[in-house]
């Protein structure tokens, strides 16, 4: 199975400040049609997850512009150009490439 | 969009439950749907799928011949049904929705199931 590692696991960030959250898998997350099947999902506090972006660094349909996913392969990042304090919560990096998809451990962002 | 999941709750070790998702707001019968479950302060864990006309079903390994996932496109609704339930299956469950290429994907609200003694 493919594991999904994220760094850090805790992430205290100022107001305003930008923040990122990294992402690496064990294998190659292309997919045979040439699509790389990374998701971005965010967590508020009890909450049912909500996704950010999909495909690396296509944003879903409301979600602000301050958030961006970018990277290829095995390694993809998600950053927050200007955290706000909606952002807090856990964010989690997904695949789904190779069965069964998987998750990251999540990474928990919290306001300084 | 909406999904909505119900039939969570208390049942003990060995026994049965049903959950249901109902979904409305967008085409049910073009998503994939799956179930994905969050263990009390863990992470998410893939459970189980079915493709859009119910043809084709996947199961992690943990599940696999316990749990089997169903659904009725007339009723716009997705099924799954627990047997031989452990302690290791208390989660809350997530009914999930998404199309092909991952173009979409929406979930619902969760129901919590307890399997204890």
């Amino acid at each position: 199975d493919v594991v999904m590692t994220q760094s850090p696991l805790s992430l205290p960030v100022t107001l305003g400040q930008p923040a990122s959250i990294s992402c690496r898998s064990t294998q190659s997350l292309v997919y045979s049609d040439g699509n790389t099947y990374l998701n971005w999902f965010h967590q508020r506090p009890g909450q049912s997850p909500r996704r950010l972006i999909y495909k690396i660094s296509n944003r879903d349909s409301g979600v602000p512009d301050r958030f961006s996913g970018s990277g290829s392969g095995t390694d993809f990042t998600l950053q927050i150009s200007r955290v706000e304090a909606e952002d807090v919560g856990l964010y989690y990096c997904m695949q789904a490439t190779h069965w069964p998809p998987s998750f990251g451990q999540g990474t928990r962002l919290e306001i300084k | 969009v909406h999904l909505v999941e119900s039939g969570g709750g208390l049942v003990h070790p060995g026994g049965s439950l049903r959950l249901s998702c109902v979904a409305s707001g967008f085409t049910f019968s073009m998503h994939w749907m799956t179930w994905v479950r969050q263990a009390p302060g863990k992470g998410l864990e893939w459970v189980a799928n079915i493709k859009q006309d119910g043809s084709e079903k996947n199961y992690v390994d943990s599940v696999k011949g316990r749990f089997i996932m169903s659904r009725d496109n007339a009723e716009n609704s997705l099924y799954l049904q627990m047997n031989s339930l452990r302690a290791e299956d208390t989660a809350i469950y997530y009914c999930v929705s998404y199309t092909d290429y991952w173009t979409l994907c929406y979930w619902g609200q969760g129901t919590l199931v307890t399997v204890s003694s």
